[in-house]
């Protein structure tokens, strides 16, 4: 059972808008905490898509953004293209466990 | 640039420690702010946050697995390792080291991984 929680699949057509979502509580996202967000592509190491709730990394496109609201945040896909096909972590620290936490994933089908 | 490298024994047999060594490049472990944190993932499963070293050797783990885990760092080799006593089958998964940039709170990059089977 992961501290953040994610919707375990979504999907989309290409071209479409995506977004999935990470819920979290008052002793991570809720205390103020940013949230970063991964992408994880079949077979590979994870790669940092999102950083500090809404900040793109070099070289990410701008298709790709994020928000974050109270306990929760989202990672947000617009123009759906096959190679965003993947899994998508989203990842905080929590003040109760003393460290860092990641939710259970999700896997974005491109239909 | 910033590469990092995880090394170490694929096959452990339960009740054995682990050790895995990361090694990289492009930063030094030495400069503040910095730090190398452990993440792993079950086959098919989420990832999971183990330990993290920073510049300073102030030490974090996860309370879950804090009982079993050590992790060090040797500056002038541009590694550090993390081992895991009395390991069971359900610890098999691929383990990831991770640059922690200056006071952030992310990973970024990380390293192949390497997956590491339990079994007698």
């Amino acid at each position: 059972q992961s501290v953040l929680t994610q919707p375990p699949s979504v999907s989309g057509a290409p071209g479409q808008r995506v977004t999935i979502s990470c819920t979290g509580s008052s002793s991570n996202i809720g205390a103020g905490y940013d949230v970063h967000w991964y992408q994880q592509l079949p077979g590979t190491a994870p790669k940092l898509l999102i950083y500090g709730n809404i900040n793109r990394p070099s070289g990410i496109p701008d298709r790709f953004s994020g928000s974050k609201s109270g306990t929760s945040a989202s990672l947000a896909i617009t123009g759906l293209q096959a190679e965003d096909e993947a899994d998508y972590y989203c990842q905080s620290y929590d003040s109760s466990l003393s460290g860092w936490v990641f939710g259970g994933g999700t896997k974005l089908t491109v239909l | 640039q910033i590469t990092l490298k995880e090394s170490g024994p694929t096959l452990v047999k339960p009740t054995q420690t682990l050790t895995l060594t990361c090694t990289f490049s492009g930063f030094s472990l030495s400069t503040s702010g910095v730090g190398v944190g452990w993440i792993r993932q079950p086959p098919g499963k989420a990832l999971e946050w183990l330990a993290l070293i920073y510049w300073d050797d102030d030490k974090r783990y996860s309370p879950s697995l804090k009982s079993r885990l050590t992790i060090t760092k040797d500056t002038s080799k541009n590694q550090v390792v993390l081992t895991v006593t009395n390991m069971d089958p359900v610890d098999t998964a691929t383990y990831y080291c991770a640059h922690r940039p200056y006071n952030s709170g992310w990973f970024d990059p990380w390293g192949q991984g390497t997956l590491v089977t339990v079994s007698s």
